[in-house]
């Protein structure tokens, strides 16, 4: 029973392309993350949101656009997708508070723009 | 000034060996402190969370030294199993946002 899946797994599509990513945590947790890792392995927050608001939107091109229509599913759509958005996208949840922080990701989403 | 620093290795160590990773945090108001494991292709997964007095979990002992702002990972006794990407990461205070370090790569050779 899978506790943060995303889907699809695998994206390939071509520059100039629309597209959307889904996530959904079955924790009862009050936030949701997704993340960038990059082809250098380095793994940076795009957006949080905690009870459907969002709380954290570091500096994301606006052709990325977090939706959260409750707090158990996050989905990411990107709109006119570029090379440079080839990535594996990660999305996790965990509790709110010191000592509840513990972070369950997804499988991960391998996103190649051609 | 990275956020969460970490030598990115890699770490080849023959089986067996100890290995210890550290790890260095810029913002002194960071309150949470953990280290994941992300295997190849894999998820980021919590290996452990690391307290201020220290913490043990079989062979791993990770400590915290809040006045220096680092953080510790002691591998005893390594295993072929242990290679992995080691992630240190910190949050603050009570918030939402994980700060990841780039990973520290471990290859444990027979």
């Amino acid at each position: 029973d899978t506790a943060v899946s995303q889907t699809p797994k695998y994206l390939v599509t071509q520059m100039g392309n629309d597209k959307s990513i889904k996530c959904e945590q079955n924790l009862g947790h009050d936030t949701m993350y997704w993340y960038k890792q990059d082809s250098k392995k380095f793994l940076k927050i795009m957006f949080s949101y905690n009870n459907k608001e969002l709380i954290i939107n570091e500096t994301v091109p606006n052709r990325f656009s977090p939706k959260s229509p409750d707090k158990a599913h996050l989905n990411l759509h990107i709109n006119s997708l570029e090379l440079g958005d080839s990535a594996v996208y990660f999305c996790a949840s965990s509790g709110t508070g010191v000592g509840v922080s513990e972070a369950f990701f997804g499988q991960g989403t391998r996103l190649t723009v051609v | 000034r990275k956020e969460v620093e970490q030598d990115p290795g890699p770490f080849n160590v023959p089986e067996g060996a100890t290995v210890a990773f550290n790890c260095t945090y810029s913002n002194s108001a960071s309150q949470s402190f953990f280290w994941y494991r992300q295997d190849c292709r894999k998820e980021p997964k919590l290996l452990m969370s690391v307290y201020s007095s220290g913490n043990e979990d079989g062979r791993f002992t990770a400590q915290l030294n809040r006045a220096s702002q680092y953080i510790s990972l002691l591998i005893r006794d390594s295993k072929l199993s242990d290679s992995a990407t080691y992630l240190c990461v910190v949050m603050v205070g009570g918030g939402n946002k994980l700060t990841f370090g780039t990973g520290t790569q471990l290859k444990v050779e027979l």
